[in-house]
């Protein structure tokens, strides 16, 4: 079974650039997540998908940072315009069944730095 | 907002002993997670323990939870270089939704 897929791996940007992130969940996988880990911390969950529908953004900063998922299957995080605090490893995680608990598969992540 | 918070943050032993550590959070939880993370792997779950369940075991990790004091542990038995690690709790605040901790760094010496 082929994991969570991101890319890029690694991305330098200035500040106020703006930059985006793909993720390809696992096949069949109904739930997407975004989170953010900012170096020496947990991952914080930015957005929640079922399907192509937000469960949860209640963490996103709006004003900089969108999402989206087209079609239910693959998904990108914008950043715009993109300041050197957001430099971290952002993480995309998939799970199976909505709503169910159940563990949620992780991406290797894209590392974001600012400069 | 509602979040594990591990400790003791950092941990080193030798290869063989047991490695526990520790995890607090504040509110009601459906079920709480422990994730690993090495830089071979990435973030991978290791065990879910549901609200109404104290103890649980997977192989070598053993992990318990005490919803009255809002707490949990997970324990490494025997433990390897291979476990040299972060080891993250997360707690399900519904829906799926996870909040993790700051997380506890594990250094397992040959």
């Amino acid at each position: 079974e082929a994991g969570v897929a991101q890319s890029p791996r690694y991305k330098i940007i200035e500040k106020r650039q703006s930059v985006a992130f793909w993720c390809n969940p696992i096949s069949g996988h109904a739930t997407l997540y975004w989170y953010q880990q900012i170096l020496g911390q947990g991952p914080k969950l930015l957005i929640q998908f079922q399907n192509n529908g937000v469960v949860d953004d209640s963490q996103l900063p709006k004003d900089r940072f969108s999402a989206e998922r087209l079609k239910g299957v693959d998904s990108t995080l914008k950043i715009q315009p993109a300041k050197l605090e957001d430099s971290a490893v952002y993480l995309c995680a998939s799970s199976l069944v909505p709503g169910l608990a159940g563990e949620q598969y992780f991406g290797p992540g894209t590392r974001l730095t600012v400069t | 907002s509602q979040q594990g918070e591990e400790d003791p943050q950092a941990l080193s032993i030798q290869e063989g002993e047991n490695a526990t550590m520790n995890c607090s959070y504040k509110t009601s939880i459906n079920n709480l997670q422990w994730y690993r993370q090495n830089s071979g792997r990435g973030l991978v779950h290791l065990i879910l323990i549901r609200s109404n369940e104290r103890e649980k075991h997977s192989g070598r990790l053993r992990v318990t939870l005490d919803t009255s004091k809002k707490s949990s542990s997970l324990l490494i038995t025997a433990s390897r270089a291979a476990d040299t690690a972060s080891y993250f709790c997360a707690t399900d605040r519904g829906n799926n939704r996870l909040a993790f901790g700051k997380g506890n760094q594990v250094v397992v010496i040959p």
